[in-house]
């Protein structure tokens, strides 16, 4: 199994401002994946992280909104980037291992 | 297209009573499927998973599942509803020819005592 880890849990911030989010995996993954859940709603993938190439994004999200990096087989971060109140959510990290989903804890953000 | 829809967005039932949280999946020639709970502000949980193998699966506290070819449907049950079990329920499809994940809507489980 693997167990996911991100931080912060939860942050309030700033319209205009960014904030990235951390994703760390206790193992060795190809595949991560970033969520979000807006209230009361499922889960919207943004966008699919491989190790040594560039992010997938899903259709109505762009990478210059929500940067992604990947630097290794165990990290990613996610970028909001110049948030609005509308970007107040639930952010999820996934990783698949072994045909198994695996989901971070999640970090609410809230966009003043 | 693929999908996954769950046809109740909201069941309520009484404690000690069966639990059915319904999904169906666009038909497609090899899909895993998955039911995860997630309780109020906590994250995601596996409640158990189909991936070819038998048809009826179990999973954790009580809950199982049986796949259905032929109705294209993964039902979620669970024989006697306790307290615990209210939290928002998902159906999850993963068809391996693009490797996407796809969530259904959710379920929300209440239990009246």
């Amino acid at each position: 199994s693997a167990v996911i880890s991100q931080k912060p849990s939860r942050d309030i911030c700033q319209r205009g401002t960014s904030l990235t989010i951390q994703c760390q995996v206790d193992s060795q993954v190809t595949m991560m994946f970033w969520y979000r859940q807006q209230p009361g709603q499922s889960l919207t993938l943004i966008a699919t992280a491989n190790q040594g190439s560039e992010a997938t994004y899903e259709s109505g999200f762009v990478i210059d909104k929500f940067p992604i990096s990947r630097p290794n087989l165990t990290f990613s971060t996610l970028t909001v980037s110049n948030m609005s109140p509308e970007d107040s959510s639930i952010y999820l990290c996934s990783a698949r291992l072994a045909e198994e989903q695996f989901f971070g804890p999640g970090t609410r953000l809230t966009v003043l | 297209a693929q999908s996954v829809t769950q046809l109740d967005s909201h069941v309520s039932v009484s404690e000690g009573t069966p639990v059915l949280l319904r999904c169906n999946y666009s038909s497609s020639y090899s899909p895993s499927l998955f039911w995860y709970v997630q309780h109020p502000n906590k994250g995601l949980q596996l409640l158990l998973k189909y991936t070819s193998a038998a048809t009826l699966v179990k999973g954790i506290n009580g809950f199982e599942a049986e796949f259905k070819k032929s109705e294209t449907s993964f039902h979620l049950t669970k024989p006697s509803a306790h307290m615990s079990d209210a939290a928002e329920y998902f159906c999850v499809v993963v068809y391996s020819s693009a490797s996407k994940i796809i969530f259904g809507s959710g379920t929300r489980l209440s239990i009246r005592p």
